[in-house]
């Protein structure tokens, strides 16, 4: 069964730290997405990455950056976690050239800054 | 600003009646069209999508209905399943900004037996 996989489904941090959420796809995908996901305001795109090494702003980069090192991992980074970053955080992928943009999921990580 | 909305943020319905979800957008440049499940602790699951193309797509229970001069959408559930009740999320693109889907805030189905 393919899937997006994320390292933690809950995460408690001090504002401050830096946070890594790491994400592994097994589809071979060379699209990768992370998206936040709020109340009242759906998904919004942080960053995305179309090759290894490659990445490109989303709607709502600041305060956040990334690493594509391997095809298969996306990590999301929080230099400084603040507590308007308390969210859910959604990775997921999509293969090249897709044209219907159809996205696949990760299970989700709830990030509390304190 | 959202451009893309869903107005609704919840929506009861009966089992075996139909469930229609309403999405409503701003950006003219928009020409592909998604709708997105999700179930709680769960990723977000694609369901279907429409192309501006088109103004009907239809997967089994589910029909969505593109009317662009209105720049609104819609999907039907028919009939409503016990199994349905969960988040859906309308999503759209434009051409010009691959990569960057556009999602609205969500409705949130229970469907009662």
């Amino acid at each position: 069964d393919v899937k997006v996989t994320q390292s933690s489904r809950y995460l408690v941090k001090r504002t401050g730290e830096k946070v890594f959420l790491e994400c592994v796809q097994d589809m071979d995908h060379e699209n990768m997405f992370w998206y936040r996901q709020d109340p009242g305001l759906g998904l919004r795109l942080i960053y995305f990455s179309y090759d290894v090494k490659m990445k490109e702003k989303g709607d709502i980069p600041e305060g956040y950056s990334v690493s594509r090192e391997k095809k298969e991992r996306f990590s999301l980074i929080l230099e400084s976690a603040s507590t308007n970053q308390t969210s859910m955080y959604l990775c997921a992928s999509s293969p090249q050239g897709g044209s219907d943009e159809k996205l696949f999921f990760g299970s989700g990580t709830q990030l509390s800054v304190l | 600003d959202q451009q893309v909305k869903q107005n609704s943020p919840s929506l009861s319905v009966q089992e075996g009646r139909i469930s229609i979800l309403n999405c409503d957008y701003t950006n003219s440049m928009f020409d592909y069209f998604l709708w997105y499940k999700k179930y709680p602790a769960e990723g977000p699951t694609f369901l279907i999508s429409i192309s501006s193309i088109k103004d009907k797509n239809e997967d089994g229970r589910f029909t969505v209905f593109l009317n662009k001069s209105a720049k609104h959408l819609s999907l039907h559930i028919v009939p409503s399943q016990p199994g349905d009740s969960a988040v859906y999320f309308c999503a759209a693109s434009a051409f010009d900004s691959w990569g960057k889907l556009q999602f609205g805030a969500g409705t949130q189905v229970v469907v009662t037996p």
